[in-house]
């Protein structure tokens, strides 16, 4: 089976952009979750999908934002970007027992 | 809100010591916990878990973990630790039932001298 992939792998963009990251889960996953990883915070959660539904939020601006297709291939998008987005941006599927999650590699996102 | 801390924020070992990473989270009821290792340049995998059961868990690599309930601690233990086990350890814990919402630890960096 392949793994979560994510893409792009890197991303640079400037203040007040916006971006738009994507994730193919495991074939099969239906839950899609996706976290900001910074070496001072750490992995932070940012929210779940379950069926094209966010079920799960963590404790982020509005600025982030995301959704799930039909085809469980999530999207995750950032508005007015500032330099503290800049963060490797990591999903995670799991199956609908969800008990496991799997990464992927992760888009590494810079903002300048 | 659940929280998992852990002890130490970098560790350094020579090959073939023992190591022994601690992890404690804050949640009182049932728990599913594992732990993920990030080698350098690599994405984050699953190094073994624990959902209910024996309280010793093996995963891969040689590595195993206790879960001391009483103590709300998920501790990472390896008899002989090699330069290939250089990476950045991380606790989580999900609450049972649920599955997600994960809540990770900060991370514990292992650095193996040769």
């Amino acid at each position: 089976k392949a793994g979560v992939t994510q893409t792009p792998r890197y991303l640079i963009k400037t203040r007040g952009q916006q971006v738009t990251l994507s994730c193919s889960p495991i074939s099969g996953h239906r839950s899609v979750s996706w976290y900001q990883q910074t070496p001072g915070q750490g992995l932070q959660f940012l929210f779940e999908y379950f069926s094209e539904t966010q079920r799960n939020k963590g404790n982020f601006p509005g600025r982030f934002s995301g959704r799930q297709f039909s085809n469980s291939r999530s999207e995750m998008n950032v508005s007015t970007l500032e330099l503290g987005d800049s963060a490797l941006y990591l999903c995670a599927s799991s199956s609908r027992g969800g008990n496991i999650q799997y990464f992927g590699a992760g888009t590494r996102l810079s903002v300048l | 809100a659940q929280s998992v801390s852990q002890h130490n924020h970098h560790v350094i070992l020579s090959e073939a010591a023992s190591l022994e990473l601690g992890c404690n989270y804050s949640y009182g009821g049932t728990v599913n916990l594992f732990w993920y290792v990030q080698y350098p340049g690599q994405h984050l995998q699953l190094l073994l878990k624990y959902f209910s059961g024996d309280p010793l868990v093996k995963g891969i690599k040689g590595f195993e973990a206790e879960f001391i309930k009483s103590k709300f601690s998920f501790n990472l233990r390896k008899p002989s630790v090699q330069w290939s086990d250089t990476a950045e350890y991380f606790c989580a814990v999900t609450r049972d039932n649920y599955g997600q919402n994960f809540v990770f630890g900060p991370g514990t960096r292992l650095s193996v001298l040769p």
